[in-house]
């Protein structure tokens, strides 16, 4: 059973477009919420945190949200550039026993 | 800054070897776990520690060993490889493994393994 759901599982955007990511997770009681850039043959980085208390998190051209009500979270990219292209992960983290809860991933594809 | 440094990059093993992964982070961090990816699933927690000399399994432990010996390094030994080990593996440290937000999670580059 996996606790974190991620849609679209791919998608492919024309540079200087903008896209969502969802997230819908059913980890609960969750301390945060965590969205992670991966590049190709790299390891996951942090893009942003937020708390079951916050609402949106913004780093650059990439903004999340949260509803913590519905248990769903958005990874917003505005002006896409070509460098965007990777694998964007969602990852829950259980306030009952610390563990992460991973998506699968969006997988994004900008082209030119 | 370093960060996490994990050795080797790609490794391919035989059915029965064993091999040592290695993970070393500079951050002074308290926490360090291990994880695996594999195609079509999320990153999954095979072991970690939450300081030196304490390790506890996670969620696919069987097959790999770990010790941490040190608060920089944590390896994560397999001892009989076996092809359901295929993978990529990656090594991440935290300040804390508290649930509080703030403390991001570090990963290496991780090691891609084939056993055949």
């Amino acid at each position: 059973k996996n606790q974190v759901e991620q849609s679209p599982q791919s998608l492919i955007i024309l540079e200087g477009k903008n896209c969502t990511l969802q997230c819908n997770y059913t980890v609960s009681p969750f301390s945060n919420l965590r969205w992670y850039k991966q590049d190709t043959g790299r390891g996951p980085v942090s893009l942003t945190i937020m708390t079951f208390s916050e609402n949106t998190k913004s780093n650059g051209r990439y903004t999340a949200t949260l509803d913590a009500d519905t248990k769903q979270s958005s990874l917003h990219i505005t002006a896409s550039q070509l460098s965007d292209s990777a694998s964007y992960i969602c990852v829950v983290t259980d306030y009952g026993n610390n563990r992460l809860a991973f998506g699968k991933g969006n997988q994004v594809v900008v082209i030119p | 800054n370093a960060g996490v440094t994990q050795t080797p990059k790609f490794q391919v093993l035989k059915t029965g070897q064993s091999m040592t992964l290695q993970c070393a982070q500079d951050m002074n961090h308290e926490y360090m776990s291990w994880y695996r990816q594999d195609p079509g699933m999320g990153l999954r927690l095979i072991h970690y520690s939450v300081g030196a000399g304490i390790t506890d399994q996670g969620e696919v432990p069987n097959g790999y060993n770990v010790s941490r010996s040190t608060t920089e390094d944590f390896p994560l030994r397999l001892l009989s490889a076996a092809p359901s080990q295929t993978s990529v593996y990656f090594c991440a440290s935290s300040e804390t493994g508290t649930a509080n937000a703030g403390y991001g999670y570090t990963f290496g580059s991780g090691t891609r393994l084939t056993v055949v």
